[in-house]
């Protein structure tokens, strides 16, 4: 059964910081690695995926991952206020990238202006 | 692409209650996954579809519970005899052989 760990938060920056998100996962195995973004009500829309060891920026939004020590982690840039929600890592259940998902509690992201 | 719908996006219903909700998923997606959120916890797998043939249930998904994708188009969950333990988000999502999930708005359900 594989698992997701994160930090539920809250996780308070102030406008213009980095906010830095961390991920751990039990399966060693793991190949695909997912951040999601949800704002309070609503469903989870992706920001970020990444396969291979190392950095994968996009914007403001950076995705690390070290799969010798099954972490992933999620660097967002100059945070605004409208990046409040709460950040879910996934990981795919089976080896392919389209099986189902397993995600962790989410953290949740508070930006003060 | 209108993206994944979700209906309906608001369910109340007694216990004892049967629920059906239906997902439609973006046209050229062959998977079609459900899960299910409460409050402070990430989204739950409960079950998924490649086409119309039912992948994997997890063991979330009692006896009480059954999905169908008749024609690989459309799905259906269906909740028997509810529970107020069955209040939650329930989510669909889609995906194609290369593409990342995309989620619907989420049917909402409480059990009173």
């Amino acid at each position: 059964q594989k698992e997701v760990e994160q930090n539920s938060g809250p996780l308070s920056v102030p406008e213009g910081a980095i906010a830095s998100l961390n991920c751990t996962y039990s399966d060693r195995g793991s190949q695909s690695f997912f951040w999601y973004r949800q704002y309070s009500g609503k469903s989870p829309e992706l920001i970020m995926s990444i396969y291979s060891n190392g950095d994968k920026e996009d914007g403001r939004f950076t995705a690390q991952l070290n799969k010798a020590s099954q972490y992933v982690s999620l660097l967002i840039r100059d945070s605004q206020p409208s990046d409040s929600a709460t950040y879910l890592c996934a990981v795919n259940m089976g080896v392919s990238g389209n099986t189902p998902l397993v995600f962790g509690k989410g953290t949740r992201l508070s930006v003060i202006a | 692409d209108t993206g994944v719908s979700q209906n309906p996006r608001h369910k109340i219903t007694k216990r004892g209650q049967n629920v059906t909700f239906r997902c439609d998923p973006i046209s050229e997606h062959n998977r079609l996954y459900w899960y299910r959120q409460t409050l402070g916890q990430g989204p739950e797998f409960l079950t998924y579809f490649q086409n119309e043939a039912q992948l994997e249930k997890s063991r979330l998904l009692s006896d009480r519970f059954s999905a169908e994708r008749p024609k690989g188009s459309f799905s259906t969950l269906e909740i028997q005899r509810t529970e107020q333990g069955d209040s939650a988000m329930y989510l669909c999502a889609s995906s194609s052989e290369r593409q990342y999930s995309t989620f619907g708005s989420g049917t909402r359900l409480t059990v009173v």
